[in-house]
């Protein structure tokens, strides 16, 4: 089973910084990541799919890169929309599908 | 307007059985593999089962299998999960998935808004 790892476990910044999310797989998952976004209360959305391409309504801020191990998820200038909890997916080796466990980005 | 939309969840004693249902509108819902993604409270995602467009594959998580299946009826647009010897670790929200096969990663690119399962005495 490929495990992956985000970090940090929290992220606090303020609006208008740029935000730099990671999370790295136990082996290569090729490009096959993708990247959600979810806010208390609600259903994951998703933000990044195939390494690196916006999903439909994702604005540019959000852009996602790396493949093989490491990946990276940048959102350029936060607005205060985008405090939320991020995770990565993996579907290179499956099943089972795996996420990693996390990211808080929260208001500093 | 694609839309997921859980039913089924409540409270159920450990040992019990549950079967959460999906019902899908605004696609072609025959044309997807569907999942099924849990959390438990106050912690990550993780996926539980899926199932082949036709229903002729399904797979599930370690955790899960052999107590739970999945199943759809395309003619109902309909996705199910049978919960059977339900444990405390299977407390947690239940969101039905799309998968979007068009890209090669397959990701999940809609969700419904979940269904609670609770188990416990």
């Amino acid at each position: 089973e490929i495990v992956l790892t985000q970090s940090p476990a929290t992220l606090s910044l303020s609006p208008g910084e740029r935000a730099t999310l990671s999370c790295r797989a136990s082996q290569s998952v090729s490009s096959y990541l993708a990247w959600y976004q979810q806010k208390p209360g609600q259903a994951p959305r998703l933000l990044i799919y195939d390494a690196s391409n916006r999903a439909t309504g994702i604005p540019a801020r959000f852009s996602g890169s790396g493949s093989g191990t490491d990946f990276t998820l940048t959102i350029s200038s936060l607005e205060p929309e985008d405090f939320a909890v991020y995770y990565c997916q993996q579907r290179s080796n499956w099943p089972p599908h795996t996420f990693g466990q996390g990211t808080k980005l929260e208001i500093k | 307007e694609v839309q997921l939309v859980e039913s089924g969840g409540g409270l159920v004693q450990p040992g019990g059985s549950l079967r959460l249902s999906c019902a899908a509108s605004g696609f072609t819902f025959s044309s997807y593999w569907m999942s099924w993604v849990r959390q438990a409270p106050g912690k990550g995602l993780e996926w539980v089962a899926n199932i082949q467009q036709d229903g002729s594959d399904r797979y599930y998580v370690d955790s899960v299998r052999g107590r739970f299946t999945v199943s759809r009826d395309n003619a109902k647009n309909s996705l199910y999960l049978q919960m059977n010897s339900l444990r405390a670790e299977d407390t947690a929200v239940y969101y039905c998935a799309r998968e979007d096969c068009s890209s090669t990663s397959c990701p999940f690119g809609y969700w419904g808004q979940g269904t609670l399962v609770t188990v416990s005495s």
